[in-house]
């Protein structure tokens, strides 16, 4: 079946730092992928997604994931990190010709002053 | 557009009662996903409806739960008898159409279930 790998249940960056959070898929088929955000409390919210237009995709608050079918990756960065990125993010996989959203273990994300 | 509502948004019952989830998804939305989360398995989908249809409820835990969508604005999720194990976070989510079409998951802000 097919699946995401989040490398890393934690990270940890200083304000101001590069954000890397890493994501593997595993599909013969590039899927339709995604990485969502959750903040304490709440549900989650749509960050970004690929959808084979283009392999470099910018999604909100300044984060960007690139698409490398080589590496089967789709690794989420953000140049510089700000506090209010602290959470719990998800990369997830809708399979070719389905409607399931899979989601990966997710990754928290602490921001240090 | 009031977003995905889903309540309650806690709920502590006993083990061995009945347990009953709901959700509003977006007006216009054709896609429900129900979604459970916990510490230990992370983000499970149970079933997903389109069109008010089941489509796939593969991951249902049990026999124990049963999700039904009457009409196009609500859906349910029951959990009868309800266990200690079933604690979790449970999501509600729409979309319309595929996945993978330009529009994203929309999810609701969860039931946090306790069953002592």
């Amino acid at each position: 079946a097919q699946s995401v790998t989040q490398l890393g249940s934690h990270v940890s960056v200083s304000e101001g730092a590069l954000v890397l959070l890493r994501c593997n898929y595993s599909s013969s088929v590039p899927p339709y992928l995604f990485w969502y955000v959750q903040y304490p409390n709440q549900g989650l919210q749509l960050l970004l997604k690929y959808t084979s237009a283009a392999t470099l995709v910018k999604g909100i608050n300044g984060f960007e994931a690139e698409f490398k079918k080589s590496e089967t990756s789709f690794h989420l960065t953000k140049p510089s990190a700000h506090m209010s990125d602290a959470a719990e993010y998800f990369c997830a996989v809708t399979p070719y010709n389905t409607d399931k959203l899979i989601f990966g273990t997710g990754t928290r994300l602490q921001v240090f002053p | 557009d009031a977003g995905v509502i889903q309540s309650p948004r806690h709920e502590v019952t006993e083990m061995g009662q009945e347990v009953t989830l709901r959700c509003k998804p977006i007006s216009g939305h054709n896609s429900l996903f129900w979604y459970r989360q916990t510490m230990m398995r992370g983000l499970e989908l149970l079933i997903y409806f389109n069109n008010n249809v089941p489509i796939d409820d593969s991951g249902m835990p049990e026999d124990r739960f049963s999700a039904k969508m009457p009409n196009a604005s609500f859906s349910t999720l029951k959990i009868q008898p309800s266990e200690p194990r079933d604690s979790a976070v449970y999501f509600c989510a729409s979309t319309r159409g595929r996945q993978g079409n330009n529009s994203p998951l929309h999810f609701g802000n969860g039931t946090r279930l306790t069953v002592t």
